[in-house]
């Protein structure tokens, strides 16, 4: 079955710590996104990619960074800069044509 | 500015009656419209989409309106089941450029037996 996949559901950084956010996809997406969302807030864009090997900040891109080395993954590191890193990472991917997103099943980081 | 903006933040019915859940947009270049649900801890869910040429669209058991003088969208749910409960997510997409999603606040729906 095609879908999105991200991993893992649960991650613990200590402060000061990078952290990668895994994002696969199989359904053959040229774009992908991530999203922050924090608790009783919407989503926000924090980097988004139309295309292998190019990606441009969303949002809230200070303290984030990726990568789109593949046309199938899209991994986030949380860096140390980022001052509040404690929130639920959603990432989805589409079609570069006007169409919606399909969701991963989301990844809780928690800073301890 | 971008904006898209939920009414109501909280929405309570009774099981088995009818939910609206409003949503308002500001941008009048959208040309494409979607809503999704998420369920808590799981991510967004696609529900049902609606182009601007279209003022109303049915699924199974929703239905979504769209009225583009006032720049308001609504998700009706029909016989509201308890699996309903969710928050549901207006989002808008802007003509041109890359396809980039706009999305709301968010509406709590709770339903009750």
């Amino acid at each position: 079955d095609g879908g999105i996949t991200q991993s893992p559901k649960y991650l613990f950084r200590k402060e000061g710590q990078n952290v990668t956010l895994s994002c696969e996809q199989n359904l053959n997406h040229d774009a992908m996104y991530w999203y922050r969302q924090d608790p009783g807030q919407g989503l926000r864009l924090i980097y988004y990619s139309q295309i292998v090997n190019d990606f441009q900040k969303g949002d809230i891109a200070e303290g984030y960074s990726v990568s789109r080395e593949k046309k199938e993954s899209f991994p986030l590191t949380v860096t140390s800069a980022q001052k509040n890193p404690t929130a639920f990472y959603l990432c989805a991917s589409s079609m570069t044509r006007v169409a919606g997103y399909t969701f991963g099943s989301g990844t809780r980081l928690t800073v301890v | 500015g971008e904006s898209v903006g939920l009414h109501l933040p909280t929405l309570s019915v009774q099981e088995g009656d009818n939910s609206i859940i409003n949503c308002a947009y500001s941008n009048s270049a959208s040309d494409y419209f979607i809503w999704y649900k998420q369920e808590s801890g799981k991510g967004p869910q696609f529900i049902i989409d609606i182009r601007s040429n279209m003022d109303k669209r049915q699924g199974q058991r929703v239905t979504v309106l769209l009225n583009k003088t006032v720049k308001h969208l609504s998700l009706q749910i029909a016989a509201t089941q308890p699996g309903d409960s969710a928050v549901y997510f207006c989002a808008e997409i802007l003509s041109g450029g890359y396809n980039k999603l706009i999305f709301g606040a968010g509406t709590r729906l709770a339903v009750h037996p």
